[in-house]
Parts: C-alpha cells; structure tokens; sequence
C-alpha cells in the first residue's frame, strides 16, 4: 500500500502523559500536514512543512503541541503533558507542489491516530 | 477568515433518488474548492476539486458539483444515490492550510 500511513491507529494515555504518533506520507510528497478533527467537527489545521521545514506553527494549539520532520520523510507530532481536552483525532496528510499554484494541490490523507486522554 | 459552511449536518435520502449536499463559501478571491468523503474508519478521500477550469466539475462514483460564484455556492450532487454513498461529506476551501466544513452525514435508506 503506497499510501499515508499513520501509527498508532488508537492511543489511550492517562492525563499528563506525553504521546507521540507518526506520519508516513506517500514517499515522493514533499508536503507534509497536520490536522485535528473532534467530534461534529471538520479537521482543523495545525502546521505542515515542505520537505524538512515547518513552514508554519502557528496554529498549534499550544506549546504541549510540537511537530517535527527531520529528514523531509515521515513526521512526528508530539503531545506533552495531555489534558481530556486532547481527546481527538489527529489527521496526517501529504501533498506533491510543484508548479502549479499550492491551492490546487490535492492532499492524500491517512486514516488518522485517535487518541482519548483519560 | 475565509470559511466554508456546510448548510445542512444531516441528509437523508432513499436509495436511487438524487443527492445535494449544499456548501457555500465566504467570499474573497476567487477560492480553489473541494469535496472530500470520509467513510468510518477510513482516510478522508478526495471526491472532486474546483480550479477555476471549470464551472461544473466532474468527480469520482458519479459525483459533480458547479461552482457559482453569484451565490459563493459549491453544492455536491448525485443523480442516484447508492448504499455505499453513506458516509461523511466535507466541503473544503483551498488546499495546504485548508478550511474544512464541518461537514454533512448521508444517510441512505434502502
């Protein structure tokens, strides 16, 4: 399957805990995504990076959130000291820019990482 | 902010009949526009995008929406729905840092 993977696909911690989950987007995509989605709700952005450059962090929820690619493949989204309010699913998606304008390209996404903070 | 809004959280429908699921877009530039699927446990899929080519465009599993820019719509149609439509529908505005909808459940009812 050459498509984006994620794992873990569940994570159940205790509130406070660290988590970390992994992306591995479609091997010749050079953007990589994240995005939050809670119940009822459409996936939120959170940040992306064009090859091993986070290109904007701004949307991240807080400075628990950090998010890393450090060879321009997969992605790592870390969780430090987890509140119930956590409790969500995260999103990975990867995308090829090239010529063409960055607002036409399709993103690929993988079927998710839900985590539930106890 | 630029945004899209989903009018409708719930669409039921009876198998074969058509299918609208209705987005319409705050207005700006002109918006590059999406529609992407989410069956349970699955990645979201792309259904179909608007680049400015076109003004009706064609997706996958006899899908297509039109862009009308008069009305800052993008509304998703079917001319007959099947089982394996019943999913989760997101309309999105722009790709990279996109927009999501808060998206539309189809319910399909034998």
């Amino acid at each position: 399957d050459t498509g984006v993977s994620q794992n873990p696909r569940h994570k159940i911690t205790k509130r406070g805990q660290n988590v970390t989950f992994r992306c591995d987007p479609i091997s010749e995509h050079n953007r990589l995504y994240w995005y939050r989605q809670t119940l009822g709700q459409g996936p939120e952005f959170l940040t992306y990076f064009q090859n091993e450059a986070q290109l904007e962090k701004s949307r991240l929820l807080s400075d628990r959130f950090s998010a890393e690619r450090p060879k321009g493949s997969f992605s790592t989204l870390e969780i430090q000291r987890t509140e119930q309010g956590d409790s969500a699913m995260y999103l990975c998606a990867s995308s090829l820019v090239g010529g063409g304008p960055d607002m036409y390209n399709e993103q690929f996404f993988g079927p998710g990482t839900r985590l539930t903070v106890l | 902010a630029q945004s899209v809004t989903q009018l409708d959280s719930h669409v039921s429908v009876s198998e074969g009949t058509p299918v609208l699921l209705r987005c319409n877009y705050s207005s700006s530039y002109s918006p590059s526009l999406f529609w992407y699927v989410q069956h349970p446990n699955k990645g979201l899929q792309l259904l179909l995008k608007y680049t400015s080519a076109a003004t009706l465009v064609k997706g996958i599993n006899g899908f297509e929406a039109e862009f009308k820019k008069s009305e800052t719509s993008f509304h998703l149609t079917k001319p007959s729905a099947h089982m394996s439509d019943a999913a989760e529908y997101f309309c999105v505005r722009n790709a990279g840092k996109s927009t999501f909808g808060d998206g539309t459940t189809l319910t399909v009812k034998p």
